[in-house]
């Protein structure tokens, strides 16, 4: 049990366009999601927390307009890259919160032309 | 603040020789603590956790962790190493909505 699934899970995308990356809990309902970007051969940086039915909780230095996140629901959260330059290329990660750990989506490998 | 420190960026070990990776953390609490194992452009697979209760963890793929509150370590380990086992390990520590990751151990498994 407690499946994740991020879509699509590589994605590529023209410099000044939008992209949008979905991120399910399959088997569980997850009130709080969570957001990571790693940068190749480095660690995860925790992005945001997005918590279902209210304003995600932006890291310092991660620019809320620019990484859009949504959890409408109890099941989905996802990241919208806006007018994506190809400094946003990247690995994201998203998890979802079950009791005291997070299950971890199998990552969008994002880039940008 | 929480933090996690994976000294050790590279290790090399020989196929069927032992391994400990090591993780040093600072936690303002009895913190939970996770070991996962990310292969290239994969996701992270949880290898073993500590909670509370016995201080020595057995994981997955014949993982163990043991954690020392008086060093503030939770060191994986391996008694044999397997080729499979080349991957990139992160020690993580954290509750709830806040969790910190190491910056990694890359595994080398030489035949």
């Amino acid at each position: 049990g407690a499946v994740v699934s991020q879509h699509p899970s590589r994605v590529i995308c023209k410099s000044g366009t939008s992209v949008k990356i979905e991120c399910r809990s399959l088997d569980f309902q997850a009130t709080t999601m969570f957001w990571y970007r790693q940068f190749p051969k480095k660690s995860l940086m925790l992005m945001a927390t997005s918590n279902e039915g209210s304003k995600a909780t932006y890291e310092q230095g991660v620019e809320k307009d620019k990484f859009l996140i949504n959890h409408a629901s109890l099941t989905l959260s996802t990241l919208t890259v806006t007018s994506a330059h190809p400094e946003d290329s990247s690995f994201y990660i998203c998890s979802a919160r079950r009791g005291h750990e997070q299950y971890f989506g199998p990552g969008t490998r994002l880039t940008v032309t | 603040a929480q933090s996690v420190t994976q000294p050790d960026i590279h290790i090399t070990v020989s196929e069927g020789a032992s391994l400990e990776l090591r993780c040093n953390y600072s936690y303002g609490a009895t913190p939970y603590l996770f070991w996962y194992v990310q292969s290239p452009g994969q996701g992270l697979q949880l290898l073993l956790k500590y909670f509370s209760g016995d201080t020595l963890v057995q994981g997955i793929k014949g993982f163990e962790a043991e954690f020392k509150r008086s060093q503030s370590s939770f060191n994986l380990r391996k008694p044999s190493v397997h080729w499979s086992d080349a991957a990139e390990y992160f020690c993580a520590v954290g509750a709830f909505n806040d969790m910190r990751f190491g910056a990694g151990t890359r595994l080398t498994v030489k035949p």
